[in-house]
């Protein structure tokens, strides 16, 4: 059984801070790997993919890959009241269909 | 606006009836999955297309969840003889070989079985 393992939150940093959310996950032959943004009662919106070990950077937000530790992070900079969100890691491998986590309810306070 | 369209975006329904959701995917896209999500969960893979060929099913889908993709663009969802437990945001997803099969989800239909 293919897990993804994220902290369901919720995470509370001030308007300005960073934000770091982590995501684990147990198949060591994922591939590919996916920060979406979710907010409610709305569908997940694409941030961020990255497929090598190492930094990712766009923008505000910077992705992070370990795949020894079987570990993915996103940070976020600078974060908005409008980051306030779940967000959601996804992993797969090879072009299979995507494995989700529950997701981290972030929540940016002004 | 990804560009994937669904519909309904919201059903109501009683137990016992049928339901049928469509999606309209990316236009060049050739890949097409179907997720379920609860509240507090992350979406759950159900099932996918790539053109008309469904490729996988999860075991999550029952035999009351059937999907077609007759002609390789819109695919249909359709739930028979619904049940509580049925009730979820149903997702569409849509990728294109040649982006890496990148998914872009629609706006989902929420299902509520009464």
């Amino acid at each position: 059984q293919k897990e993804v393992e994220q902290n369901s939150g919720p995470l509370s940093v001030p308007e300005g801070a960073i934000a770091s959310l982590n995501c684990t996950y147990s198949d060591r032959g994922s591939q590919s790997f996916f920060w979406y943004r979710q907010y409610s009662g709305k569908s997940p919106e694409l941030i961020m993919f990255i497929y090598s070990n190492g930094d990712k950077e766009d923008g505000r937000f910077t992705a992070q890959l370990n795949k020894a530790s079987q570990y993915v992070s996103l940070l976020i900079r600078d974060s908005q009241p409008s980051d306030s969100a779940t967000y959601l890691c996804a992993v797969r491998e090879g072009n299979t269909p995507l494995v989700f986590g529950k997701g981290t309810r972030l929540s940016v306070i002004a | 606006d990804t560009g994937v369209s669904q519909d309904p975006r919201h059903k109501i329904t009683k137990r016992g009836q049928n339901v049928t959701f469509r999606c309209d995917p990316i236009s060049e896209h050739n890949r097409l999955y179907w997720y379920r999500q609860t509240l507090g969960q992350g979406p759950e893979f159900l099932t996918y297309f790539q053109n008309e060929a469904q490729l996988e099913k999860s075991r999550l889908l029952s035999d009351r969840f059937s999907a077609e993709r007759p002609k390789g663009s819109f695919s249909t969802l359709e739930i028979q003889r619904t049940e509580q437990g049925d009730s979820a945001m149903y997702l569409c997803a849509s990728s294109f070989h040649e982006d890496n099969n990148i998914q872009y989800f629609g706006a989902g239909t929420r299902l509520s079985v009464l």
